[in-house]
């Protein structure tokens, strides 16, 4: 399984673009990255999912470089409805999803 | 259903008491899977069901835990003479089966506090 890092923290201000990148040196080919969104007293939430390039949904883009060993989440114009924790995953066939501490960000008015 | 169900959503026990955690995942969804969050940190995998398939109990973290699911469904989570170190979330998900993109849905979670 490919380890995943990223940053423990990050503060923002309402209305800018946050990017928070991960680290995952070892992914394999079959592998993909994927964010999820966790918001206190839920569960995470699925937000993106990639393998190379650049993909982009309603709440976030998700850019991958040619050599998959980083990936960066993008919120565009975060509001403070986005504080929440957002994990990184790669995720390949196997069922044992590893949910590090994430990245706790936090956006002020 | 709809989504991921998980009662109760609060539970507040005595320290020695044995609890059950019960999981409704998507109908469909063939695979489940237990995790624990303790306040403030990652999610801890617990157990994982896969149809009809021997779960895998390897991040059970003692004997006091054990997980069942029936017929392919409802899942139910017991933790026998709780400790105050058992306090945590505990959030179950489903989905269907593994693969590089598989995506799980989690359900809210259920709270416990051992006093």
């Amino acid at each position: 399984l490919a380890k995943t890092t990223q940053p423990i923290s990050m503060d923002s201000y309402e209305g800018q673009e946050v990017n928070i990148t991960c680290s995952h040196n070892n992914i394999a080919t079959n592998d993909y990255i994927t964010w999820y969104q966790q918001f206190p007293s839920q569960g995470p939430r699925f937000i993106i999912q990639g393998y190379k390039t650049k993909v982009t949904n309603e709440v976030a883009s998700l850019f991958i470089p040619a050599d998959r060993k980083s990936s960066t989440l993008s919120l565009p114009r975060v509001s403070l409805s986005d504080t929440a924790v957002y994990y990184c995953l790669v995720t390949s066939g196997t069922y044992k999803y590893i949910f590090g501490t994430g990245t706790r960000l936090k956006v002020l008015a | 259903g709809a989504g991921v169900s998980q009662s109760p959503s609060n539970k507040v026990t005595e320290k020695g008491k044995d609890v059950e955690l019960r999981c409704d995942p998507i109908s469909g969804h063939t695979a489940l899977y237990w995790y624990r969050q303790s306040l403030g940190q990652g999610l801890e995998f617990l157990i994982y069901f896969q149809g009809n398939s021997a779960p895998d109990k390897s991040g059970l973290p003692s004997d006091r835990f054990s997980a069942e699911r029936t017929g392919g469904s409802v899942s139910t989570l017991t933790i026998q003479r709780t400790q105050q170190e058992d306090s945590a979330v505990y959030l179950c998900a489903s989905s269907l089966p593994p693969s590089g993109a598989n995506v799980l849905t989690f359900g809210a979670g259920s709270r416990l506090t051992v006093l």
